[in-house]
């Protein structure tokens, strides 16, 4: 079945280093990929989307490129900030199936340091 | 403004009692979801739904039951056969067109705890 796998965390910067936080997925068919981050409390918010290979989604400094030979879709962000502090979590919607659903990774905890 | 709409935010549940967490949406989204995350992990899906009167089990239904009467609504009860029950609790809706659904709007979430 379909699956998504992504960087074990936590992951602990100092501000303005480069992030990049892996993810690579398993679908059947043609999936759209979803970033989402969650702040302590509070529920997901999407960060950004692709929908079709070579695809640049792009939100707030993040980018993160749907590359279909590699079956990734790695976020990047190249200078972090304090406030980026939360959990990542990449995500793929791919077509029918059984079930329909969202398919989640287990999320990436990122600490940013002043 | 459109949005999902979760109440209450924190829940306190006696042992042994059932509990309903409310989900409403004004999206007019047809599908709709309950994930449930326990400290330091991913999201697991408790049950979802993709059109009014019509609902599917997740991966970890056991011990939750839903009904969908309404587009905009989609309870969840928490009943006393779920045996670890304390969690944060996560409701989203999306629309589902060409068979496969769009991105999710998520709720501010529910912390349900037993006490």
């Amino acid at each position: 079945g379909d699956s998504v796998t992504q960087m074990e965390g936590p992951v602990t910067l100092s501000e303005e280093a480069f992030l990049t936080i892996n993810c690579t997925y398993t679908a059947t068919g043609y999936p759209s990929l979803f970033w989402y981050v969650q702040y302590p409390g509070e529920g997901l918010q999407l960060l950004l989307k692709a929908t079709k290979a070579d695809d640049k989604g792009s939100n707030k400094g993040f980018e993160a490129t749907y590359r279909k030979e590699t079956t990734s879709f790695h976020l990047e962000k190249g200078s972090v900030q304090v406030s980026d502090s939360a959990v990542y979590f990449c995500a793929l919607s791919d077509h029918g199936g059984s079930q329909g659903n969202l398919i989640f990774g287990k999320g990436t905890k990122l600490s940013v340091k002043p | 403004d459109g949005g999902i709409t979760q109440s209450p935010k924190y829940l306190f549940r006696k042992e042994g009692q059932n509990v309903t967490l409310s989900c409403e949406q004004n999206l007019n989204h047809d599908a709709m979801y309950w994930y449930r995350q326990d400290p330091g992990q991913g999201l697991r899906l408790i049950y979802y739904s993709q059109i009014v009167n019509d609902f599917q089990k997740g991966d970890i239904a056991e011990g939750y039951s839903v009904s969908r009467e309404k587009k905009e609504s989609f309870p969840l009860t928490v009943t006393s056969a779920q045996k670890n029950p304390t969690a944060f609790y996560l409701c989203a809706s999306s629309i589902f067109e060409n068979r496969r659904n769009t991105e999710a709007f998520f709720g501010q979430g529910t912390r349900l705890t037993v006490v």
